[in-house]
């Protein structure tokens, strides 16, 4: 089946800094990859996402970059602040299925 | 809007007790996600209904663990005879029934099983 991994698993970075998450997966039937956000002790939150069909997709301070021949998203969040500080999860659904497959997380923390 | 609910949020059983997880999808919604999150593990499927019908369990352990969806405001889990290495987090997620549309997640159930 589909696995999706993630690097790096731990980022530590100072408030201000750019960061990077790297997201692989291995099923080209993939179409539809979310990305989502676990801050501690609250729930999934639904940050961005990007369809096959597309290559580059941009909201405030995250852009998600998708290669469909290597089979690679990235996530670039900007300025990062301290309240962007958490885990975070990139997924992938297979063609017209709607489970999701999730990536191992990457956990972020922003320094002030 | 309070979003997709889940009850308890924790549960502490004896080994060998059966654990009943409650989702209330949010409303409108026809499509609702099982899913478990441990450390070891990972975020992994388990099984969804699209309008109160199963569609794919092919996550879920295939003894012990069942989900029914009786109505369309709400979707139980049942684990039978729990073991330790059913501690986890189990979380409920719902959609709209358009394709590839956004999954919006509950704040978890977390069971420890003693």
């Amino acid at each position: 089946g589909e696995q999706v991994e993630q690097l790096p698993s731990s980022l530590i970075v100072q408030e201000g800094a750019s960061v990077l998450i790297n997201c692989s997966y291995t099923d080209s039937a993939s179409v539809y990859f979310p990305w989502y956000k676990q801050e501690p002790g609250k729930r999934l939150q639904f940050i961005i996402d990007i369809r096959s069909n597309m290559e580059r997709k941009q909201t405030q301070r995250l852009t998600l970059l998708f290669d469909k021949k290597t089979k690679h998203l990235s996530l670039h969040i900007t300025a990062t602040q301290p309240g962007d500080s958490a885990i975070y999860f990139c997924s992938a659904s297979i063609g017209m299925g709607y489970k999701l497959t999730f990536g191992t997380g990457t956990s972020l923390l922003v320094d002030p | 809007n309070a979003g997709v609910i889940q009850t308890p949020r924790h549960k502490v059983t004896g080994k060998g007790q059966e654990a009943t997880l409650w989702c209330e999808p949010i409303s409108g919604h026809s499509a609702v996600f099982w899913y478990r999150q441990t450390i070891v593990q990972g975020l992994e499927f388990l099984t969804y209904f699209r309008n109160q019908a199963p569609i794919d369990d092919s996550g879920m352990p295939k003894e012990r663990f069942s989900a029914q969806m009786p109505n369309q405001s709400h979707s139980t889990l049942k684990i039978q005879s729990t073991q330790p290495q059913d501690s986890a987090v189990y979380l409920c997620a719902s959609s709209t029934d358009r394709p590839r549309d956004t999954q919006y997640f509950g704040p978890g159930t977390r069971l420890l099983v003693l």
